[in-house]
């Protein structure tokens, strides 16, 4: 069964500096690989996903993540942090089972807050 | 307007009394799932529907059932809800992205059982 760890509960960077939030995951094949965000009192949004290809991946709203299969991370990065991107964030792996049903598991998150 | 709709968006309830969350999707999407959200513990999937009459038990099943009887729509049915069943539930739709499922997710039903 596929597993995600995101190390950082919660995270406070300045408006204007950049920003990393880490994902590491389990899983014995090549993974799909999502970012979601949550607003408060929202639900999940996708800002971006991995299933093949280039590692880098660009996303909505500034985002990229790089996929790195030798340190099974997938961290998810933004140049400069703007106060509307203060919410929860969420990555995630999805996996289709042998018997052809899919499951997607999640982080349990990361909290961001923004210094204006 | 693409859209995932979960009814009621809040409830309170007291524990023994059935209740079941709608959910209905407006995308012809095939997968559907329900997760339930708990601080500290991210988003876990109680369970998930690949088509009309096929589910599957997700991480957390126990207490809870499904049905899956036309395409659009995946109630959660909470047949004698207990306090630890208070928690924010996500009903999720999904469309096939190069035979991968993206979730487009609702707004969420806030379940407080007493």
């Amino acid at each position: 069964a596929q597993s995600v760890t995101q190390p950082d509960i919660h995270i406070t960077v300045s408006e204007g500096a950049s920003l990393e939030l880490r994902c590491n995951y389990s899983y014995g094949a090549t993974p799909y690989l999502f970012w979601y965000v949550q607003s408060p009192g929202q639900g999940l949004q996708l800002l971006l996903k991995y299933f093949s290809g280039d590692t880098l991946v660009q996303g909505i709203k500034g985002f990229e993540a790089e996929f790195k299969r030798s340190q099974s991370s997938f961290n998810l990065r933004k140049p400069s942090v703007h106060w509307s991107d203060a919410a929860e964030y969420f990555c995630a792996v999805g996996a289709y089972s042998g018997a052809g049903s899919y499951q997607l598991t999640f982080g349990k998150g990361t909290k961001l807050s923004v210094i204006p | 307007e693409a859209q995932v709709t979960q009814n009621p968006r809040y409830l309170i309830t007291v524990t023994g009394k059935k209740l079941t969350v709608t959910c209905s999707q407006n995308m012809n999407h095939e997968y559907m799932s329900w997760y339930r959200q708990d601080p500290g513990l991210g988003l876990r999937q109680i369970y998930y529907s690949m088509n009309v009459e096929v589910t599957d038990k997700g991480d957390v099943p126990e207490g809870y059932k499904v049905s899956r009887k036309e395409k659009r729509n995946f109630p959660l049915i909470l047949e004698s809800p207990s306090p630890n069943q208070t928690s924010l539930y996500f009903c999720a739709s999904s469309y096939l992205d190069r035979g991968v499922p993206e979730a487009f997710f609702g707004q969420g039903t806030r379940l407080t059982v007493v």
